[in-house]
């Protein structure tokens, strides 16, 4: 079965400070497709980053970087140098591709909402 | 382009009642999806449509719950016989998906329709 697991259930940080958001996944397949969403207080889920399983490489956007690491079934979101406006709830997810492409389904984690303060 | 539109944003009926949202993808995007979100959980996959036709749909999608897409533009999403467990968050997404060797397609998601049955 698919599942996505985000253990921090919420992390409070003070501005500046670097955080890393922890993402466990479990799938049986061996191409599917990970996300990272973030859901300010808006409600509106924001679309942070696509990562397929072939490609193991570490990517950095910004203050936002990523670890993906196949070994740990993992993919880990870190925020550097947070700031006021990261304060929201971000979620993981997995999409597993079927038949050479992808399947409607995206199997979210449950969130972890991050408060940082000034 | 204005987004992912959904309507109404708030939704407060008693229990036993009809309710319908409506979703406004993005023009060009041939796909669109019905997720539903409770507190301090991740959105839930309901179903997904490839222009008008319903492609998938989760077991979490009752008898009473029914998604069109008529004309492959917008969507509804009627809910009949509201139960009190049906309170969350219904989020609508679109993408496009351009064809099987593409890989995962990214969502956009809409503001969501908050649902309240009391």
């Amino acid at each position: 079965a698919q599942k996505v697991t985000q253990a921090q259930t919420e992390i409070s940080v003070v501005e500046k400070e670097d955080v890393t958001l922890d993402c466990v996944y479990e799938t049986r397949d061996t191409t599917y497709y990970l996300f990272w969403y973030k859901q300010p207080p808006s409600g509106e889920l924001v679309f942070l980053i696509r990562r397929n399983s072939f490609d193991e490489q570490n990517e950095i956007s910004g203050r936002y970087s990523w670890n993906f690491q196949k070994s740990t079934s993992s993919f880990n979101f870190t925020i550097t140098a947070s700031q006021v406006v990261d304060s929201a709830v971000y979620f993981c997810a997995l999409s597993e591709a079927n038949y050479g492409g992808s399947q409607g389904n995206l199997i979210f984690g449950k969130g972890t909402k991050l408060s940082v303060k000034p | 382009d204005t987004g992912v539109s959904q309507n109404p944003r708030h939704k407060i009926t008693k229990r036993g009642q009809n309710v319908t949202f409506r979703c406004d993808p993005i023009s060009e995007h041939n796909r669109l999806y019905w997720y539903r979100q409770t507190l301090g959980q991740g959105p839930e996959f309901l179903t997904y449509f490839q222009n008008e036709a319903q492609l998938e749909k989760s077991r979490l999608l009752s008898d009473r719950f029914s998604a069109e897409r008529p004309k492959g533009s917008f969507s509804t999403l009627e809910i009949q016989r509201t139960e009190q467990g049906d309170s969350a968050m219904y989020l609508c997404a679109s993408s496009l998906y351009p064809g099987a060797a593409s890989g995962a397609n990214v969502l956009t998601f809409g503001a969501g329709s908050r649902l309240t049955v009391l």
